[in-house]
């Protein structure tokens, strides 16, 4: 089955950019989606289709995705941003909906 | 606005069954898939099942196919869960989601706890 993998944890300074790779065989031939959660709280979707942002959610929020790895970018962090950060895709050679390890982004 | 609302969840022992609810609102329900995904305690997202909008076709992850169904209720804007021979690997929250257009998770209910133990 199709693996997504995301490093456990990410730190970065408030105002400095943050960035999380999401590395899968290939994954710049899939759409990649972005999911946010806070402790207690459901996710919020963040990123949908590589780059796409849905409303509500601020342009510091930007995607890529090329070759083996999907990356989203938070700019001039804040520590609002502080949480578990998801990529997901759908896997088309085995109608599975996968989502990454995750990524527990602290704000120093 | 949308809002996902889970119930249904507690506690069961192994071998059990238990069944889940999401109440929609906020959208026309029949036009969209609809998902769950559960997340153990401390661990991440797992996908658990979909269904299309007219529940032509229903999809499962390996941990629980053959387990657990996936249903819907047009009329009532509901979404089910119907899971069997409950494991304690099952222990989790468990979150409804509306499909998005580009196969995205668009919205989340808060979830429901089940605990499968003894």
């Amino acid at each position: 089955s199709y693996v997504l993998t995301q490093p456990p944890s990410v730190s970065v300074a408030p105002g400095k950019a943050a960035s999380i790779p999401c590395g899968g065989n290939n994954i710049g031939t899939k759409t990649v989606h972005w999911y946010q959660q806070k402790p207690g709280q459901a996710p919020v979707l963040v990123i949908y289709a590589d780059s796409g942002r849905p409303s509500g959610i601020p342009e510091r929020f930007s995607g890529s995705n090329s070759g083996n790895t999907a990356t989203l970018t938070i700019s001039r962090v804040e520590a609002g941003d502080e949480a578990d950060y998801y990529c997901q895709v759908w896997d088309s050679s085995s109608d599975h909906y996968v989502f990454g390890t995750g990524t527990k982004v602290t704000v120093l | 606005q949308v809002q996902l609302v889970e119930s249904g969840g507690g506690v069961v022992q192994p071998g059990g069954s238990l069944r889940l609810s999401c109440s929609a609102s906020g959208f026309t329900f029949n036009n969209y898939g609809m998902h769950w995904v559960r997340q153990a305690p401390g661990k991440g997202l797992e996908w658990v099942a979909f269904i299309r909008n007219d529940a032509s076709n229903t999809y499962y992850g390996d941990s629980v196919k053959g387990r657990f169904t996936i249903s819907r209720d047009n009329s009532k804007n509901t979404l089910f869960l119907q899971m069997n021979s409950l494991k304690p690997e099952d222990t989790a929250v468990y979150h409804c989601a509306k499909l998005g257009g580009y196969g995205d998770f668009e919205y989340w209910g808060r979830g429901t706890l089940v605990t499968v133990s003894s």
